[in-house]
């Protein structure tokens, strides 16, 4: 069974720090990974998606690495703003070819708090 | 505007009294899926479907059950609810695997309480 890990699971930084988010899975047959983000009371919000045979995506100060292999993904936020605060998850996606390829399967996420 | 949306957004009623939570896209995605957020348990998936008629258990289908007799709707069906369903519920839909740019977009949620 697919376990998804993100560390840490909470993160306080000062305004205009580079800070990177990690997320480890235990099954490396995955379709994909995908980062998204929640805002308190709020649906969420998808950030970056990252095939199995990429490497990184990147969106604006946003930059997604995963290491299919080893089984592991991280999410790079450049010279933070106040207004990263938020929720931010991963999850897989099952392999394609599989019986598990609809299944998505999500971190805890990490809480982040930008202060000015 | 390309979406999900969820219907009701909020909802409180008793044990055993059957509801049904509804969900829609109108973006023609194959995929839809339906998925529980409680604290300290992060984000479950309950059932998925990846195309109309074709449906699937995810890890915490007990209590639940879905339809997806037309593309763009998946309603989430509790037959009798009770209180350790109490949740936020999540609908959301793709493209399917043979299709880039498959990325899940989320409803806004629905809050259900259940007495």
């Amino acid at each position: 069974k697919q376990e998804v890990t993100q560390i840490p699971a909470a993160l306080s930084v000062p305004e205009g720090e580079n800070l990177v988010l990690n997320c480890s899975f235990t099954d490396s047959a995955i379709y994909n990974l995908q980062w998204f983000r929640q805002d308190p009371g709020k649906g969420l919000t998808s950030l970056l998606l990252i095939q199995s045979s990429q490497r990184e995506q990147t969106s604006g100060r946003l930059n997604a690495s995963l290491d299919k292999s080893s089984g592991r993904s991280t999410l790079y936020i450049a010279a933070s703003q106040p207004g990263d605060s938020a929720t931010y998850l991963c999850a897989v996606r099952g392999n394609a070819g599989g019986t598990s390829y609809g299944k998505l399967t999500f971190g805890q996420g990490t809480i982040l708090t930008v202060h000015p | 505007e390309a979406q999900v949306t969820q219907n009701p957004r909020y909802l409180i009623t008793v044990t055993g009294k059957k509801l049904t939570v509804t969900c829609s896209q109108n973006m023609n995605h194959e995929y839809m899926s339906w998925y529980r957020q409680d604290p300290g348990l992060g984000l479950r998936q309950i059932y998925y479907s990846m195309n109309v008629e074709v449906t699937d258990k995810g890890d915490v289908p007990e209590g639940y059950k879905v339809s997806r007799k037309e593309k763009r709707n998946f309603p989430l069906i509790l037959e009798s609810p009770s209180p350790n369903q109490t949740s936020l519920y999540f609908c959301a839909s793709s493209r399917n695997r043979d299709r880039v740019g498959n990325e899940q977009f989320f409803g806004p949620g629905t809050r259900l309480t259940v007495l």
